[in-house]
C-alpha cells in the first residue's frame, strides 16, 4: 500500500466550471475525511465518511460542493460552478475509527480558480 | 465547537538548539492530541501524539506534553536539525464524540545552520 492517493496534484479551472476530484484512502482504513487549506492556514474540516456513509458535513461545505463514496473505497469531492474563493488546496486523509487513530495524509490537489 | 490557537506563528531557532510550539483548546471533551509537520508540496504527516491519560511522551528528539486542566499542549524539539524546517500543526479532537480533527493555523519553523 502507497498511501492516501489523490489525483490530480494540480487543477486549473475557470470560474464557473465544475470539478471533481478523487482520493484513494489506505485499503483498510474505513474512515475518509476531506479537508481545505488555503495559504498560511491549516487544514479545515470540510465532510468525512465511515465506510460508504457520509457522518457530518461542516458548513463550509456549500451546497455547490458534493462528495461521494459509493463502495466505501475511494471517495470523489466535486464542486459546481466554482469561484475563485473555492482556490485551495484539497486534502485527503484516511484513518481506522474508533479510538482517535492518526490521519493519514495524501498530497493533496491544488485548485486554481481564474 | 472546538477551537484550536496556535503560536508562534513562525519560528527561527539556530541549528542544535531546541524549538517550542504551544497550543490551547477550547473543548474539555477533547482527549486526543497529534501534531503534524508539512513540507512544501505535501500533505501534512503525523509526528507524535498524545491522550489525555497521559502528560507526556518523547519519540527520540521530539516530545508532546498536556496539560488538560490548562487546556494547553506544546511541542518541544530538541537538537534542531535543517530538515526540521517545517510548517508544524497542532491538532484536537474527541474520541466520545466522534469528531474530526481541528487544526491550529500552524506554525513555520525554520532551523538555521
Amino acid at each position: 500500500d502507497t498511501g492516501v492517493s489523490q489525483n490530480p496534484r494540480h487543477k486549473i479551472t475557470k470560474r464557473g466550471q465544475n470539478v471533481t476530484f478523487r482520493c484513494d484512502p489506505i485499503s483498510e482504513h474505513n474512515r475518509l475525511y476531506w479537508y481545505r487549506q488555503t495559504l498560511g492556514q491549516g487544514p479545515e474540516f470540510l465532510t468525512y465518511f465511515q465506510n460508504e456513509a457520509q457522518l457530518e458535513k461542516s458548513r463550509l461545505l456549500s451546497d455547490r460542493f458534493s462528495a461521494e463514496r459509493p463502495k466505501g473505497s475511494f471517495s470523489t469531492l466535486e464542486i459546481q460552478r466554482t469561484e475563485q474563493g473555492d482556490s485551495a488546496m484539497y486534502l485527503c486523509a484516511s484513518s481506522l475509527a474508533g479510538g482517535n487513530y492518526g490521519y493519514t495524509f495524501g498530497s493533496g490537489t491544488r485548485l486554481t480558480v481564474v | 465547537g472546538e477551537n484550536v490557537e496556535q503560536h508562534p506563528s513562525t519560528l527561527s531557532v539556530q541549528e542544535g538548539d531546541s524549538a517550542v510550539i504551544k497550543c490551547t483548546y477550547s473543548d474539555s471533551a477533547s482527549n486526543y492530541f497529534p501534531w503534524y509537520k508539512q513540507e512544501l508540496g505535501k500533505g501534512p504527516q503525523l509526528i507524535i501524539d498524545i491522550r489525555s491519560n497521559v502528560g507526556e511522551k518523547k519519540d527520540q528528539r521530539i516530545a508532546v506534553t498536556l496539560n488538560k486542566t490548562a487546556k494547553h499542549f506544546s511541542l518541544h524539539i530538541t537538537e534542531t536539525q535543517p530538515e526540521d524546517s517545517a510548517v508544524y500543526f497542532c491538532a484536537a479532537s474527541s474520541t466520545s464524540g466522534n469528531t474530526p480533527l481541528v487544526f491550529g493555523k500552524g506554525t513555520r519553523l525554520s532551523v538555521i545552520a
